[in-house]
């Protein structure tokens, strides 16, 4: 199985910071990499699919980059309805694996 | 909008099956473009990716192999939904557990939609 190796596993940032997160594939997965949003008790929600395609009704200061094994997620300025557990998803192949998460806290 | 609706018990005594379903609204279990999923999520494993089910010119499945002896995901046509079987059950099993679609576009397939959760626990 392919494994993501998240970092960081949490952080701490203001309002208004520049946030980035990365997720390594073990191997190649071309471009099949996701990112969602978790809160707490709830489901975790679809940013951005493909490394950098926006899923509708995601604010625009999320934004995904990267290709074959290293690939980043960025939140350009931190709102407070930002602060949540960040998780990529590989689905290149069969098992789907996911990262081990990033929490991203109020300093 | 497509919307996974899932039922089921929250408690299960160990050695026994654990059963879920996720009904399916805003799109069809026999979609071409579309894989039925389950994927659970425990502090001890983070997100876990399960098995899935899936219709092209016959219905097909996948399965993790840590739990590939154990599972069964299914599909129900009449009631466009899918279900969880999961058999001898441990308290390593307590999770929340989520159904979720992989959704398939011409270029590329990504999970977009995600049930609400269900918190099933082992225990006698």
């Amino acid at each position: 199985a392919i494994q993501m190796t998240q970092s960081p596993s949490s952080l701490s940032a203001s309002v208004g910071d520049r946030v980035t997160i990365t997720c390594r594939a073990s191997q190649g997965i071309r471009n099949d990499l996701a990112w969602y949003q978790q809160k707490p008790g709830k489901a975790p929600t679809l940013l951005i699919y493909t490394v950098s395609n926006l899923q509708s009704g995601v604010p625009s200061r999320f934004s995904g980059s990267g290709s074959g094994t290293d690939f980043t997620l960025t939140i350009s300025s931190l709102h407070p309805e930002d602060f949540a557990t960040y998780y990529c998803l590989q689905d290149y192949n069969y098992p789907l694996t996911f990262g081990g998460g990033t929490k991203v806290e109020i300093k | 909008q497509v919307q996974l609706q899932q039922s089921g018990p929250g408690l299960v005594k160990p050695s026994q099956i654990l059963s879920l379903t996720c009904a399916i609204s805003g799109d069809s279990v026999s979609s071409k473009s579309a894989a039925w999923n389950w994927i659970r999520q425990s502090p001890s494993r983070g997100l876990e990716w399960l098995g899935r089910t899936y219709y092209r010119s016959k219905w097909s499945n996948d399965y993790e192999e840590s739990v590939k002896s154990r599972i069964t995901v299914s599909p129900d046509t009449s009631r466009n939904q899918f279900s969880l079987q999961l058999n001898s059950v441990t308290p390593e099993d307590t999770a929340v557990y989520y159904c979720a679609r992989l959704y398939c576009s011409s270029i590329s397939c990504y999970v977009d939609y995600w049930g609400q959760g269900t918190l099933v626990t082992v225990s006698s």
